[in-house]
C-alpha cells in the first residue's frame, strides 16, 4: 500500500483565492511526522510546513496551514491568498517513528491563474 | 537554518563517462544523507541512504556498482554515476539528516544529461 497518496495531479486556483491540496497517509506507527514541500521548476525542494502526530493543533506557517485529521489519516495543505509565485509542484511526505526515511507522494502541480 | 550545498547544479556528459555529484552540509553535521532520483513530472524515488563512515544502503533495484556513494565525513557525501548512459539522465537530489527535528534539508539538485 502507498504510504502517501496525493490524488490531485494538477490544480488551478485564481490569484488571491485559497486552495487545498489533498494528502492521505498510511501508517501503523503512533509517532510520525507529516511534511509538505514545494518544488518550483528550478528543482529545489522547499520545506513548507510540518505536523507531528501528537500535535493537537493544526500547524500554520504564514499563508500555509495543515488541516490534520488524524482519524481520517489526512494532512491537507491549505494555501491562502494564492500568489503567482505559488505555482509549483507540491509534495506531501511522511517520516515514521524514529526512522530516517521519508515517503513522498506523487505530487500535485499547482497553477495560479492571474 | 540548515543548508545543504549540492554541486553541480547541472551537468552534461558523454555516454560511458562518470559523473560525481557532491552534497555538503554547511552548518550542521549530516550523519545521514539520502540520495533521490526524480524523473520529469514524477515523485522523488529514494536511491540510497548513506551513513557517515559506513557503507550505503541501497534501495531495491538500484545498482550499487553504478551509483557509488561515499560519505567519508560528517559534512560531505558524494554520488558517482559510473559509466553513465542516456537512461541515467535524471534529476538527482540529496537531503541531509542528523538530528533535525522537523525534517531534512534538501540540496538544490543536479540535472544530469547523458548524451
Amino acid at each position: 500500500a502507498q504510504k502517501i497518496t496525493q490524488t490531485q495531479p494538477g490544480m488551478f486556483v485564481q490569484e488571491k483565492e485559497a486552495v487545498t491540496l489533498d494528502c492521505t497517509y498510511d501508517t501503523s506507527d503512533q509517532s510520525y511526522g507529516l511534511f509538505w514541500y514545494k518544488q518550483p521548476s528550478s528543482g529545489e525542494m522547499i520545506f513548507l510546513i510540518y505536523q507531528g502526530s501528537y500535535d493537537e493543533q493544526n500547524a500554520t506557517e504564514g499563508r500555509y496551514s495543515l488541516n490534520f485529521q488524524k482519524a481520517r489519516k489526512s494532512a491537507n495543505l491549505v494555501i491562502s491568498a494564492s500568489q503567482l509565485g505559488d505555482s509549483a509542484m507540491y509534495f506531501c511526505a511522511m517520516r515514521e517513528g524514529t526512522g530516517n526515511q521519508f515517503y513522498f507522494g506523487t505530487g500535485t502541480s499547482l497553477t495560479v491563474i492571474p | 537554518g540548515a543548508v545543504v550545498s549540492q554541486h553541480p547544479s547541472w551537468v552534461i556528459c558523454k555516454s560511458g563517462t562518470s559523473v560525481k555529484i557532491e552534497c555538503r552540509s554547511l552548518d550542521f553535521q549530516a550523519t545521514t544523507m539520502f540520495w533521490y532520483r526524480q524523473f520529469p513530472k514524477q515523485s522523488l524515488m529514494l536511491m540510497a541512504t548513506s551513513n557517515e563512515g559506513s557503507k550505503a544502503t541501497y534501495e531495491q533495484g538500484v545498482e550499487k556498482d553504478k551509483f557509488l556513494i561515499n560519505h567519508a565525513s560528517l559534512t560531505l557525501s558524494t554520488l558517482t554515476v559510473t559509466s553513465a548512459h542516456p537512461e541515467d539522465s535524471s534529476f538527482y537530489i540529496c537531503s541531509g539528516g542528523g538530528g533535525l527535528v522537523y525534517g531534512y534539508t534538501f540540496g538544490s539538485g543536479t540535472r544530469l544529461t547523458v548524451v
